[in-house]
């Protein structure tokens, strides 16, 4: 089945210590989302590849970046995770003007 | 700010009954609306959507109606069945090409046998 896969599904790491979480599909789509949701929040729009463009929201932290090498990969990294950092990270994809297409998350936690 | 809001966190309906969940928005720019269905566990699950253009969709026993005038919209479920239980998020996108979505908090619908 086409599909968007995030690996891990829970990761664990250290205050400061980089952390990179990958994102991978299926599905052909030119368009690769980055959201972060904390508990009973909305999912909140990080930054978004479009085809190679990337696009990053005003208030995404310097913290944050990303990497998209080819069409079926997306990776979040984070430079230096603080404990505000821990929380849901959830990949998407889309079709230009299309509903978007979630992958399972990655729970994030920071010791 | 939050542009789209779902006030109600959580809603309980009887089997068989009819499930409302609301949505408002602040955002006049927005042209197409969403609902994502989410089990524990795993992403949000596309379910149905809106064009500004329109008032209702309708997909099986999913109706989603909109009115632009007061900025809501409501998902209706009917009839309301125990696998419908799930949080469903409200999302709205203004037609800039990156379709850039944004949510409401969510509903947790329970459906009751």
């Amino acid at each position: 089945d086409a599909m968007v896969i995030q690996n891990p599904r829970y990761q664990v790491t250290q205050f400061g210590k980089p952390v990179t979480l990958s994102c991978s599909q299926t599905l052909n789509h030119n368009v690769m989302y980055w959201y972060q949701q904390k508990s009973s929040q909305a999912p909140k729009l990080l930054f978004h590849y479009y085809d190679k463009d990337f696009n990053n929201e005003a208030d995404t932290p310097d913290n944050f970046q990303s990497r998209r090498p080819n069409t079926s990969f997306c990776f979040l990294d984070i430079r230096s995770p603080g404990l505000g950092d821990a929380a849901m990270y959830l990949c998407a994809t889309s079709k230009s003007n299309q509903p978007q297409h979630f992958g399972d998350g990655t729970r994030l936690s920071i010791l | 700010d939050q542009q789209v809001k779902q006030n109600s966190p959580s809603l309980s309906v009887q089997e068989g009954r009819i499930s409302i969940l609301n949505c408002d928005y602040t955002n006049s720019m927005f042209d197409y609306f969403l609902w994502y269905k989410k089990y524990p566990a795993e992403g949000p699950t596309f379910l149905i959507s809106i064009s500004s253009i329109k008032d209702k969709n309708e997909d099986g026993r999913f109706t989603v109606f909109l009115n632009k005038s007061a900025k809501h919209l409501s998902l209706h479920i009917v009839p309301s069945q125990p696998g419908d239980s799930a949080v469903y998020f409200c999302a709205a996108w203004a037609n800039t090409g990156a379709n850039n979505l944004f949510f409401g908090t969510g509903t947790r619908l329970t459906v009751i046998p």
